[in-house]
């Protein structure tokens, strides 16, 4: 079945500092890929996502991409702030498969950025 | 717009009593997501709806555990008797079907003591 696989945490790094997340997948359809951010006490929020090979997600500073050569979708960013101190999952959803709508989380990574 | 809707957002129960967890997706979604996150498992996929129709059960852990949608517009959880080991944030998710993309509800904090 399909599967998600992330670098493990926590990870801790400095105001500023250069962030990658790993992410690889195993799928037999051709899947979306999502990363997904959860702030304390909150619930899961869409960061960015890609819906085909070589497309770039982007958001707040965040980007990604759909590295089909690879099975991966790593994260990165350039300069992390305090504020992006959340745990981050990468998922993906077989569109053309049989659990059409269902999506498949990795076990999250916990980010801590310090001033 | 409101978002995914969830109550109570905080529960104490005792075990062996009944508990119930409610949801409203967002309007006009049509496909609905119940998940449960541990700090052991993770983030796990309970069962999902379309167009109010269970899909998927098969990550309902027990027969303790039934969920229903009579209609668009709500979604209830319930877990029947509850146990310790069913403490965890339970979220809800919805969207449009045939469009990826899941809007997640602010979870409901079970403690079952």
């Amino acid at each position: 079945g399909d599967s998600v696989t992330q670098m493990e945490g926590p990870v801790t790094l400095s105001e500023e500092a250069f962030l990658t997340i790993n992410c690889t997948y195993t799928a037999t359809g051709y899947p979306s890929l999502f990363w997904y951010v959860q702030y304390p006490g909150e619930g899961l929020q869409l960061l960015l996502k890609a819906t085909k090979a070589d497309d770039k997600g982007s958001n707040k500073g965040f980007e990604a991409t759909y590295r089909k050569e690879t099975t991966s979708f790593h994260l990165e960013k350039g300069s992390v702030q305090v504020s992006d101190s959340a745990v981050y999952f990468c998922a993906l959803t077989d569109a053309g498969g049989t659990s059409y709508g269902k999506l498949t989380f990795g076990q999250g990574t916990i980010l801590t950025v310090h001033p | 717009d409101a978002g995914v809707i969830q109550s109570p957002r905080h529960e104490v129960t005792e075990m062996g009593q009944e508990v119930t967890l409610r949801c409203k997706p967002i309007s006009g979604h049509n496909s609905l997501f119940w998940y449960r996150q541990t700090m052991m498992r993770g983030l796990e996929l309970l069962i999902y709806f379309n167009n109010n129709v269970p899909i998927d059960d098969s990550g309902m852990p027990e027969d303790r555990f039934s969920a229903k949608m009579p209609n668009a517009s709500f979604s209830t959880l319930k877990i029947q008797p509850s146990e310790p080991r069913d403490s965890a944030v339970y979220f809800c998710a919805s969207s449009l079907l045939g469009v990826d993309t899941q809007y997640f509800g602010p979870g409901t904090r079970l403690t079952v003591l």
